[in-house]
C-alpha cells in the first residue's frame, strides 16, 4: 500500500531534551516536507527537500532540522525543543515537476512539550 | 510577509447543493494554487491545482477557477455530499518547492 508513515504518532516530552520524528515514504517520491499545523494558524511549512541531499527552508524553520539522506525517509530533528513547538506535526511527499503539489500526507504526529 | 487567507471560515450548505469556497492570495509570482481536504484526525488530501497560467480547472465534482487580476481562488464542488464536509485549505507556490496555506474553511453538509 503507498503510504507516507510517521513516528511516533504522539509525544510528550520536556523541554531541551533532543528529538526525531521520522518520516517514511514507499512511493518512490523525489519530494518530501515537514509541516506543523496550530489552531487559528494553519499549516506551516517547516522545511522541504527537492530530492536526495537537497534541503530548504520553508517558512517557520527555527528550531528545526531535516535530513536527506535516503531518498524514502526525511527525518525531523528537535535539538532542543521548546514548548512553543508543541503542535500537530505532518509529513508530505511527492513527484517532482508538476505534480509536486500532488502531496500525500502522513497521519500526523502530535507533540507536546512541557 | 506572504499570506494566503479565505473570506469564510465556516460554510455550511444542504446535501446535494453546490459549494463554493473562496481564497485570496497575495504573491502574484505564485505559479501553481492547490485545493486539499482534511476529514476530521487526518492529513490533508490533495483535491486540484492550477497552473497561474489557466484561468479554469475541472476535476470529478470539482471546479477551481483562478482570478490572477483581484488574487483569487475558488473551489467549487457540485452536488456536495455528506462525505464532503471537512477542512479544505488553498495553497500557493511563491517559489521553488516553497508551499504557504490558508488558514481553511470548515464546510458542513447537511443531510
Amino acid at each position: 500500500e503507498a503510504q507516507v508513515t510517521q513516528n511516533p504518532r504522539y509525544l510528550i516530552t520536556v523541554t531541551g531534551k533532543k528529538l526525531t520524528v521520522t518520516c517514511s515514504q514507499n512511493m518512490n517520491h523525489e519530494y518530501m516536507s515537514w509541516y506543523r499545523q496550530d489552531p487559528g494558524l494553519g499549516l506551516r511549512q517547516i522545511y522541504y527537500s527537492m530530492n536526495v541531499e537537497v534541503t530548504d527552508k520553508g517558512d517557520v524553520p527555527e528550531g528545526y532540522k531535516v535530513s536527506r539522506k535516503e531518498k524514502r525517509n526525511f527525518p525531523l530533528i528537535l535539538e532542543s525543543p521548546s514548548p512553543n513547538q508543541t503542535s500537530l506535526y505532518f509529513c508530505a511527499s511527492s513527484l517532482s515537476g508538476s505534480k509536486r503539489y500532488e502531496q500525500y500526507f502522513g497521519p500526523g504526529t502530535r507533540l507536546t512539550v512541557t | 510577509g506572504e499570506s494566503v487567507g479565505l473570506h469564510l471560515p465556516t460554510l455550511s450548505v444542504q446535501e446535494g447543493d453546490n459549494s463554493i469556497i473562496n481564497c485570496a492570495y497575495s504573491n502574484s509570482a505564485s505559479d501553481y494554487f492547490i485545493w486539499y481536504k482534511q476529514e476530521s484526525g487526518k492529513g490533508p488530501q490533495f483535491i486540484i491545482d492550477i497552473r497561474s497560467n489557466m484561468d479554469k480547472r475541472q476535476g470529478q465534482r470539482v471546479t477551481v477557477l483562478l482570478n490572477k487580476t483581484v488574487k483569487h481562488l475558488s473551489l467549487q464542488i457540485a452536488a456536495t455530499q455528506p462525505g464532503d464536509s471537512a477542512v479544505y485549505f488553498c495553497a500557493e507556490t511563491p517559489q521553488g518547492g516553497k508551499l504557504i496555506f490558508g488558514q481553511g474553511t470548515e464546510l458542513s453538509v447537511k443531510p
